[in-house]
């Protein structure tokens, strides 16, 4: 089956420190990788997301590229700031047709201090 | 911008009520989803609907859940005899399908059971 490995949080970093998030998926078929992110006290925003190999997916200063060879998405940001700190989720969705539901990732919290 | 609302945002229960949670998802969308995340667990899928009929149901979802869209806008979720496990914030998710396309979510309904 499906499923999204994430590295264990949580992950605290100093303001404008670089950012690395990892997450590795095993599909059956060929997924639509996304990253979630869960304010405090707020429910799941789409971050960003990429739909085929090599695919950059990008907002707000985050980064991931899809990566087929290593079947990796992982997360990245230059410089972080206060503001980022939440919960980030990596998540697939199987491209078979129709209606198919997300698969998650644990989550990995991030708590950034100035 | 157009949003998925979801209401009440916190409903406190006895064991064994009935509770009913609901959703308005984005006016346009085809696609219906239910998802939970026990306190610091991971997001996990509940059900999916599509033409007004269930398409994926997960193993979480027994007979004691239900979906219904009662018409053109609503979306509800019944847990017909609350248990103290079901205690979890629920999200509502509406996409216009396929597996490369993005979920919105709600802002999520906090379920506790006593």
């Amino acid at each position: 089956g499906n499923s999204v490995t994430q590295m264990e949080g949580p992950v605290t970093l100093s303001e404008e420190a670089f950012l690395t998030i990892n997450c590795t998926y095993t599909a059956t078929g060929y997924p639509s990788l996304f990253w979630y992110v869960q304010y405090p006290g707020e429910g799941l925003q789409l971050l960003l997301k990429a739909t085929k190999a090599d695919d950059k997916g990008s907002n707000k200063g985050f980064e991931a590229t899809y990566r087929k060879e290593t079947t990796s998405f992982h997360l990245e940001k230059g410089s972080v700031q206060v503001s980022d700190s939440a919960v980030y989720f990596c998540a697939l969705r199987d491209l078979r047709a129709g209606n198919t539901p997300l698969v998650f990732g644990k989550g990995t919290r991030l708590s950034v201090i100035a | 911008e157009p949003e998925v609302t979801q209401t009440p945002s916190h409903q406190v229960t006895q064991m064994g009520q009935e509770v009913i949670l609901r959703c308005v998802p984005i006016s346009n969308h085809l696609y219906f989803y239910w998802y939970r995340q026990i306190l610091g667990q991971k997001v996990e899928f509940l059900v999916s609907f599509y033409n007004n009929e269930i398409s994926e149901k997960s193993e979480i979802f027994d007979d004691q859940f239900s979906v219904e869209r009662p018409d053109g806008s609503n979306f509800t979720l019944k847990i017909r005899s609350t248990k103290l496990e079901d205690s979890a914030m629920y999200f509502c998710a509406s996409g216009m399908g396929g597996g490369a396309t993005s979920s919105f979510f709600g802002p999520g309904t906090r379920l506790t059971v006593l």
